[in-house]
Parts: structure tokens; sequence; C-alpha cells
């Protein structure tokens, strides 16, 4: 079955203690992705990756870190979390630039008290 | 202002209505639109996509864009309790190397009552 996969589903974290959050895609896509979602403010791109060693930064990328050494696996760092970084984050993935095609992971519940 | 506007809703119709969801978009460089669909404590979902103005139907679902007025509808026939979900807009456009960048709305909360 295509997925794209993420851990952890639910993290409550304190401040300052670093964390990562996996991701994985079995469908040999390219293009990968880190949206976070917040009330009000609707799905925000942190950090995109076009390629192995390809990443750049997206919308909201302050506070984040990625690295892309493997194809299928795209994870997001947090080196010092903050509870402004309290949110919904999800990994997505897409065979194409377009970005018509996108299949997201089932997100990841973060809270940083 | 926001690249793209979307009512939140809740927006509650019963079994059988049709449901009309709406955004608007600032930027008329945007070329592709799409809408999502999200179901609670779940990913979005790509439910259509289109390139050009005009509609494009799949089943209960139409996807309507008007470039004129920057205006992009997705209506809902025969609306069932599984439609049931926040529905999102996004568009995008290709910016050269870096093309896959989508901005989405807020999204609206659709509850269809049985």
């Amino acid at each position: 079955e295509a997925q794209v996969t993420q851990n952890p589903r639910y993290l409550i974290t304190v401040t300052g203690k670093k964390l990562t959050v996996t991701c994985s895609q079995n469908m040999n896509h390219e293009y990968m992705s880190w949206y976070r979602q917040d009330p009000g403010l609707g799905l925000r791109q942190i950090y995109y990756s076009m390629n192995v060693e390809v990443t750049d930064k997206g919308d909201v990328p302050e506070g984040y870190k990625v690295s892309r050494k493997e194809k299928r696996n795209f994870p997001l760092i947090l080196e010092s979390p903050s509870p402004n970084q309290t949110s919904l984050y999800f990994c997505a993935s897409s065979p194409n630039r377009d970005g018509n095609t996108i299949y997201f992971g089932e997100g990841s519940w973060l809270t940083v008290v | 202002q926001k690249e793209v506007e979307q009512d939140p809703g809740p927006l509650s119709v019963p079994e059988g209505a049709i449901v009309s969801l709406n955004c608007t978009y600032s930027n008329s460089a945007f070329q592709y639109f799409m809408w999502y669909r999200q179901y609670s404590r779940k990913g979005p979902e790509l439910l259509m996509y289109t390139y050009s103005s005009g509609n494009k139907e799949d089943g209960r679902f139409t996807a309507q864009v008007d470039k004129s007025s920057k205006y992009i509808s997705l209506f809902i026939r025969d609306s069932q309790p599984s439609d049931s979900a926040t529905y999102l807009c996004a568009t995008g456009r290709n910016y050269g190397g870096a093309t896959n960048k989508l901005i989405f709305g807020t999204g609206t909360l659709l509850a269809v009552q049985p």
C-alpha cells in the first residue's frame, strides 16, 4: 500500500529538548516536504526537498532542520523546541514538481510545554 | 491580505443537499488549483485538481475555477454524511526550479446531517 508514514503520531515534550519526527514514503517519490497546520493559519510549508541531498526552506523554516540522505526518508528536527512549535505536523511526498498529486502522512501532534 | 482566503465555516447541511465551498486568491500568477479533503485526525487527501478556468467533474464533485475573478469553488451533489470533513483549497504556480509550492486555504468544516 502506497503511504507516507510519520512517527511519533503524538508527543508531549519540554522546551529545549531536541526531538526528531521521522517520515518515510514507499512510493519512490523524489519530492518530499513538511507542513505545519495551525487553527486559522492553515497548512504552511516548513521545508521541502526535491531529491536526495537537495533541501530548501519553505514559508516557516525558523526553528527547524531537515535532512535527505535517502530518497525514502525526510526527518524533521527540532533542535530546541519552543511552545510556539506546538502544532500538527504533516509530511508529504509527490512524484512530480507540479504539486498536483501530493500524498500526506497521517500527521504528528506535537505539544511543547 | 492572505494569498488564499477561505470561509472557515462550519457549514451544516442536510443529507442530499448541494454543497458549495469557495475560495478566493490574490495572485493572478497562480496556475493550478486543488481541493483536498481532510477527515478529523487524518492527513489531507487530494480530491480534485485543475489547471484552467472552467469546470471539472468527478462523480458527485465539481471543481470550478474563474481566473478572471480569482475564485475557486467546489460543489458536492447529493451530499452524504461521509462527506463530513474539512475541505481545503490550494493553489500554486511554477517557480522555476522550485515548482512544488502550494498555498493552502485555512479550510471549511462541513457537516452533513443524516
